[in-house]
């Protein structure tokens, strides 16, 4: 079961890109990562998932090196709306023998005008 | 997300009594989740079943229960035996493939006075 670390907190202000380091030094072979964004009395929602190198979509990019033992979630341009909980999730699997993905506290994105 | 619904978003009881909390989903995904978040913290595994009729414990079941008779609904019972019970409560559902994200509701706020 591999346990991540991220950073408890972070500032930025509006218009800079934002990165936050999640580290996973046990991921296993066969683990994705997988990040979150959760805002106040909402459910968490899907940003992003990789295996390894570099993903991008339409709201994030996901660094993710060579040795798999930590990702980037890299946010462009931030904007106030942007102030949330972002999770990093490593694991194959949300449930049963194969180990439970955990949740930990997440990192809290404060954006500033 | 709009193919998962939980109801009710805010819900009050009296401590001792049983309280169920619903969760339905017109996404046709196998796996259902149950987490429990509280102030400050991240999600903890309260039960999840992976196909209908089958259902296992998560990191914290003691005190709760469920049921999975169908494929869109995962309901969870908060018994008078969990000793903390109010919380907020998301529910998720996530494709067959191991890998695949999960997808929340939007929650349920559950206090008990």
């Amino acid at each position: 079961l591999a346990k991540t670390t991220q950073p408890i907190s972070m500032d930025s202000y509006e218009g800079q890109e934002v990165n936050i380091t999640c580290s996973h030094n046990n991921i296993a072979t066969n683990d994705y990562i997988t990040w979150y964004q959760q805002f106040p009395s909402q459910g968490p929602r899907f940003i992003i998932q990789g295996y390894k190198t570099k993903v991008t979509n339409e709201v994030a990019s996901l660094f993710i090196p060579a040795d798999r033992k930590s990702s980037t979630l890299s946010l462009p341009r931030v904007s106030l709306s942007d102030t949330a909980v972002y999770y990093c999730l490593v694991g194959a699997n949300y449930g049963g023998s194969q180990g439970n993905l955990i949740f930990g506290k997440g990192t809290k994105l404060s954006v500033k005008p | 997300d709009g193919g998962i619904t939980q109801s009710p978003k805010y819900l009050f009881r009296k401590e001792g009594q049983n309280v169920t909390l619903s969760c339905e989903q017109n996404l046709n995904h196998d796996a259902m989740y149950w987490y429990r978040q509280d102030p400050g913290q991240g999600l903890r595994l309260i039960y999840y079943s992976q196909i209908v009729n089958d259902f296992q414990k998560g990191d914290i079941a003691e005190g709760y229960s469920v049921s999975r008779e169908k494929k869109e609904s995962f309901p969870l019972t908060v018994t008078s035996a969990q000793k903390n019970p109010t919380a907020f409560y998301l529910c998720a559902v996530r494709m067959g493939q191991k890998h695949s994200p999960l997808h929340f509701g939007n929650g349920t706020r559950l206090t008990v006075t």
